[in-house]
């Protein structure tokens, strides 16, 4: 089944220690991205990878780290995640970059205390 | 820099009733506009999208919407909801050319039954 894997999707964490949630897909796409959602904000664009090792900012990339040594694989890492990252968390692929369907994952909830 | 608004945070219509959504958007060149949908409990799924050609796209379950460029709307329609519509509704757009994908805050539709 095509589809796109978050883990974990609830974690709930202390601020300041080091975090990282994986994304994978199974659909071979170059296109992945993560998004954070809060209410009366909508979804927010964090970073997006248009291929291996190709990695640029969205809206908000601040207090975020990325990675893409492979193609099915965009883990988001948080280095010394703040209270303000508390949010849910989406990750999504497409097959032809930005500019087409985004097939998104289950969602993280984060919190920080 | 791209941007989209979306007007009405929260509709409550009655099953059979007519809805359209506003979703209006900021960029001078050529877009892509997407309306996605998160039913409560499930993934952000793409509902129709336009990329060029007619102007009126028809998506599933019975949506359509119509790009208007001169107003730069991209306002989603459906002649008779159901209570199963029942959902929060994304407008996005990706300006041409580029890789960023903006979101609107969302409308939360309740259908009462």
């Amino acid at each position: 089944e095509a589809q796109v894997t978050q883990n974990p999707r609830y974690l709930i964490t202390v601020t300041g220690k080091k975090l990282t949630v994986t994304c994978s897909q199974n659909m071979n796409h170059e296109y992945m991205s993560w998004y954070r959602q809060d209410p009366g904000l909508g979804l927010r664009q964090i970073y997006y990878s248009m291929n291996v090792e190709v990695t640029d900012k969205g809206d908000v990339p601040e207090g975020y780290k990325v990675s893409r040594k492979e193609k099915r694989n965009f883990p988001l890492i948080l280095e010394s995640p703040s209270p303000n990252q508390t949010s849910l968390y989406f990750c999504a692929s497409s097959d032809g970059q930005g500019s087409d369907t985004q097939y998104f994952g289950p969602g993280t909830r984060l919190t920080v205390l | 820099a791209q941007s989209v608004s979306q007007h009405n945070h929260h509709v409550i219509l009655s099953e059979a009733a007519s809805l359209e959504l506003g979703c209006n958007y900021s960029y001078g060149g050529t877009v892509n506009l997407f309306w996605y949908v998160q039913y409560p409990g499930q993934h952000l799924q793409l509902l129709l999208k336009y990329f060029s050609g007619d102007p009126l796209v028809k998506g599933i379950k019975g949506f359509e919407a119509e790009f208007i460029k001169s107003k730069f709307s991209f306002n989603l329609r459906k002649p008779s909801v159901q209570w199963s519509d029942t959902a929060e509704y994304f407008c996005a757009v990706n300006a041409g050319g580029y890789q960023k994908v903006t979101f609107g805050t969302g409308t939360k539709l309740q259908v009462i039954p």
